[in-house]
């Protein structure tokens, strides 16, 4: 049982390059997430998916789009990278709404040169 | 905009003691909270959640949660150097997916 698991660990892209991170989760939850986390900003929602098939924007999802492949897959795609996209995304997954744990994978740091 | 605020710290506090930290929210609506623990280069990772006033307890862990004052806790008893890091707070809002995270307030255990 891996949880939720992300690639790559760690990127570095050049500006206005793309790339796609991917994020799958072993556990069946219906909702997944994706965050930024940036020094003194705390987690940031960028998207998320309640459920297979559905999508929603969160905090801060401009430059981001999202692809909600199937229950277990949630990729993250940067069409265009900006050196303001340098962060540390992190991708969770839920049961669904209430007391239910978030669980999170460990992450990809991303630099934009 | 649904808020989480927390202290950012840093919090120190010598081996043995009590940690106290804290974290008030904005949506009166809020129905579930969270605390997550994040370690320097790590993931967070739960360490309790509570969705009913008074206090929950695990382990050295006890979670307050006051919905009136909109205002939850975390006491660490017998703060240990292991539990230096950044707790997080979340909260669930009513009929929401999404979980808001506090800023974090950072720990450091003194030995």
């Amino acid at each position: 049982n891996a949880g939720v698991t992300q690639t790559p660990k760690f990127q570095v892209l050049k500006t206005g390059q793309s790339m796609t991170l991917q994020c799958a989760q072993d556990m069946n939850h219906n909702s997944m997430y994706w965050y930024r986390q940036d020094p003194g900003m705390g987690l940031r929602l960028i998207y998320y998916s309640a459920s297979e098939g559905t999508t929603d924007k969160g905090e801060v999802p401009n430059g981001y789009n999202v692809s909600r492949l199937n229950k277990r897959e949630f990729s993250l795609r940067l069409e265009s990278a900006a050196p303001s996209q340098t962060s540390v995304y992190f991708c969770a997954s839920r049961d669904g709404q209430g007391p239910y744990e978030q669980y999170f994978g460990p992450g990809t740091r991303l630099t934009v040169t | 905009q649904k808020e989480v605020e927390q202290n950012s710290g840093p919090l120190s506090v010598p081996e043995g003691a009590i940690a106290s930290l804290n974290c008030t929210y904005s949506d009166r609506g809020s129905q579930s909270f969270f605390w997550y623990r994040q370690y320097s280069g790590k993931s967070p990772e739960l360490i309790m959640f509570i969705y009913s006033n008074g206090d929950k307890e695990d382990g050295r862990f006890t979670a307050q949660l006051n919905k009136a004052s909109q205002y939850v806790s975390l006491l660490i008893r017998d703060s240990q150097p292991s539990d230096s890091a950044t707790y997080l707070c979340a909260v669930d809002g009513a009929g929401s997916y999404q979980l808001t995270f506090g800023k974090g307030t950072k720990l450091s255990v003194i030995p």
